[in-house]
């Protein structure tokens, strides 16, 4: 079965800074995603970042990269600039790409970011 | 369309009663999962669906629990005979899959409390 493990249950960094988020997984197959979700205090669980398990690019998108080993099967996500609407549940997650498609996820990092 | 709705928002119920969840997912999205969710861990896969298809039901999952999806439209998660280890956040969230999208849309959830 797929696993999910995040080591940090809990970071604090200073606004401004930047902070990397680990995240390794467990599988046999080549093909699936991985995905970073967050979830801010009371409310919706929303897409952060995605990657495609066959790309080799670092997925980015504004202030959110990821560094993707996939022989080491480790995916981290990075926050740069860091601001006070980052501050939540963020959980790491996994999902094929064929019709076992259930989204597995870690246990999350609590991030808070402060003033 | 205002995303995925879940009701009720809250839910107190007593220790052996029967209770029953319902989410609207996004409107033309197959996919719909189940999770749940206990304080400071991530979402548990409980089941999911393809349109009114139930492909999987965790195997942590008690017979007490029960999930169906009519017409392809909103779900519905019935518990019955609630126990106390029952009290979390029950979470759903609906995907695309039709049009490859692999971001999934979560709901506010619904918190049970078992008392």
């Amino acid at each position: 079965a797929q696993t999910v493990t995040q080591s940090q249950p809990e970071m604090s960094v200073q606004e401004a800074e930047t902070v990397t988020l680990s995240c390794t997984y467990d599988t046999s197959e080549n093909n699936y995603y991985l995905f970073w979700y967050k979830q801010p205090p009371s409310r919706q669980m929303i897409l952060v970042i995605r990657q495609e398990a066959y790309k080799q690019q670092n997925a980015t998108e504004n202030r959110f990269s990821v560094n993707f080993q996939k022989a080491a099967k480790s995916f981290s996500l990075k926050i740069s600039d860091s601001q006070l609407g980052d501050t939540a549940m963020y959980f790491c997650a996994f999902m094929f790409l064929n019709r076992d498609d259930k989204i597995i996820f870690g246990k999350g990092t609590r991030l808070h970011i402060l003033p | 369309d205002t995303g995925v709705s879940q009701n009720p928002r809250h839910k107190i119920t007593k220790r052996g009663q029967n209770v029953t969840f319902r989410c609207d997912p996004i409107s033309e999205h197959n996919r719909l999962y189940w999770y749940r969710q206990t304080l400071g861990q991530g979402p548990e896969f409980l089941t999911y669906f393809q349109n009114e298809a139930q492909l999987e039901k965790s195997r942590l999952l008690s017979d007490r629990f029960s999930a169906e999806r009519p017409k392809g439209s909103f779900s519905t998660l019935e518990i019955q005979r609630t126990e106390q280890g029952d009290s979390a956040m029950y979470l759903c969230a609906s995907r695309d899959r039709e049009r490859g999208n692999t971001e999934a849309f979560f709901g506010q959830g619904t918190r049970l409390t078992v008392v």
